[in-house]
């Protein structure tokens, strides 16, 4: 089974500062993705970033950028210069593949989430 | 515009009186999902779909149906909705293999009420 744990369940920043929230992750897979979506209050479920196992590089996409620790199993996202709109709700998920009567699929398995405050 | 589109994005219902949450993609996609998602626990899925007339529990199926009769349409059916299945519930669809790779496309969310 595929597992994923955010130990952070709120925290806080002030604006243009610099954050970090936390994800361990545990699969018996040697290759899948990883994953942070943004909540926002209007419960849309927006893609932040995405990391691929087999790649050492960590991802980046603008302000936010991702700490892969793959041999601790540790996916943290970092977002720089925290704005006023990056609160939010931030799930961190796991893509796996699994079998089904024969046939392969894919999965996401997702952690508790971790809120997101900015405060001006 | 490609999307995911869920119905009603809110409902208040009482205990067991039957309910249907509809979702629909215009992607073409095949794999499509329910999740609920609640305090504390992050999303857990419910049922899904890798094409039509093909369906499988999730990891928390207990009082759920759900049916695939077309490609496009998933709906998430509470036959007999109780307090314990009031949540946030999210429609998620993707090509099959996709969602290890590139993630879903979320519908909007419902939240669901029972009282």
């Amino acid at each position: 089974a595929q597992t994923v744990t955010q130990s952070q369940p709120e925290m806080s920043v002030q604006e243009a500062e610099t954050v970090t929230l936390s994800c361990t992750y545990d699969t018996s897979e040697s290759n899948y993705y990883l994953f942070w979506y943004k909540q926002p209050p209007s419960r849309q479920m927006i893609l932040v970033i995405r990391q691929e196992a087999y790649k050492q590089q960590n991802a980046t996409e603008n302000r936010f950028s991702v700490n892969f620790q793959k041999a601790a199993k540790s996916f943290s996202l970092k977002i720089s210069d925290s704005q006023l709109g990056d609160t939010a709700m931030y799930f961190c998920a796991l893509g796996g593949q699994y079998n089904a009567g024969g046939t392969s699929y894919g999965k996401l398995t997702f952690g508790q989430g971790t809120i997101l405050t900015v405060h001006p | 515009e490609a999307q995911v589109t869920q119905n009603p994005r809110y409902l208040i219902t009482v205990t067991g009186k039957k309910l249907t949450v509809t979702c629909s993609q215009n992607m073409n996609h095949e794999y499509m999902s329910w999740y609920r998602q609640d305090p504390g626990l992050g999303l857990r899925q419910i049922y899904y779909s890798m094409n039509v007339e093909v369906t499988d529990k999730g990891d928390v199926p207990e009082g759920y149906k759900v049916s695939r009769k077309e490609k496009r349409n998933f709906p998430l059916i509470l036959e007999s909705p109780s307090p314990n299945q009031t949540s946030l519930y999210f429609c998620a669809s993707s090509l099959r293999t996709s969602p290890v790779n590139y993630g879903y496309t979320f519908g909007s969310g419902t939240r669901l009420t029972v009282v």
